[in-house]
């Protein structure tokens, strides 16, 4: 299982609008919509902000929205705030090998 | 309220073993799949293993298989993990996390997570 393919660091000002990318094959995020993202503060565990592609769990701000197209997955957070500070990680279902998951290497967002 | 309380962790010397355990509450344990995923220190989040809701199906990731055992005790509501054969490469925190998906399916969604317990192997 090769972990998905996340940049390393996107940044932002406050009020502005960002979009992670998350780079799977046909076996993950190509194939299954069960494609999700999390957000994990220093010393925190992580938070599930976003699943099956585009579904946000209760409690997480509309600010927050996923999408894919084809084998990419992306995350975008509009309106940036100082608290969206954090690591983000995208996951996916996998049938590569053998069944379960994967994660991606992990994005640093810095809100300048 | 949902809650996941991982235990069980410390400090081995390589080739040795662990269990880790994790306690859930708030809601009905053997409605639902369970993850652990690790993260060594200062890097990212790697999945480890699933198992279904009655445990019959588990799955593991290829750089734990044939060394880590999940299992789960639905009377005690408690997941595990065996952890035989430890390397230097398995040290990082251990997080326990459930599925978002009722029924037991697997979909390695995962909207609880514990703190995590922290597994460190150095001679």
């Amino acid at each position: 299982q090769s972990a998905l393919t996340q940049p390393a660091s996107v940044s932002g000002s406050p009020g502005q609008s960002i979009t992670i990318s998350c780079t799977g094959t046909s076996s993950d995020v190509g194939a299954y919509n069960y494609v999700s993202w999390y957000q994990q503060h220093p010393g925190k565990a992580p938070k599930l902000m976003i699943s099956d592609v585009s579904n946000r769990p209760s409690g997480v701000s509309n600010r927050f929205s996923g999408s894919k197209s084809g084998n990419t997955a992306s995350l975008t957070i509009s309106g940036l705030q100082a608290e969206d500070e954090a690591d983000y990680y995208c996951s996916s279902y996998t049938s590569s090998n053998t069944l379960g998951g994967v994660f991606g290497g992990g994005t640093k967002l810095t809100v300048l | 309220e949902v809650q996941l309380l991982e235990s069980g962790g410390g400090l081995v010397q390589p080739g040795g073993s662990l269990r880790l355990s994790c306690a859930a509450s708030g809601f009905t344990f053997s409605s639902y799949a369970m993850s652990w995923v690790r993260q060594a220190p200062g890097k990212g989040l790697e999945w480890v293993s699933v198992i279904s809701g009655s445990g019959g199906s588990t799955y593991y990731a290829d750089s734990v298989k044939g060394r880590f055992t999940i299992s789960r005790d639905n009377s005690k509501n408690t997941l595990y993990l065996q952890m035989n054969s430890l390397r230097a490469e398995d040290t990082a925190i251990y997080y326990c996390a459930k599925e978002i998906t009722f029924g037991g399916i697997i979909v390695i969604t995962l909207d609880y997570w514990g703190q995590g317990t922290l597994v460190t192997v150095s001679s």
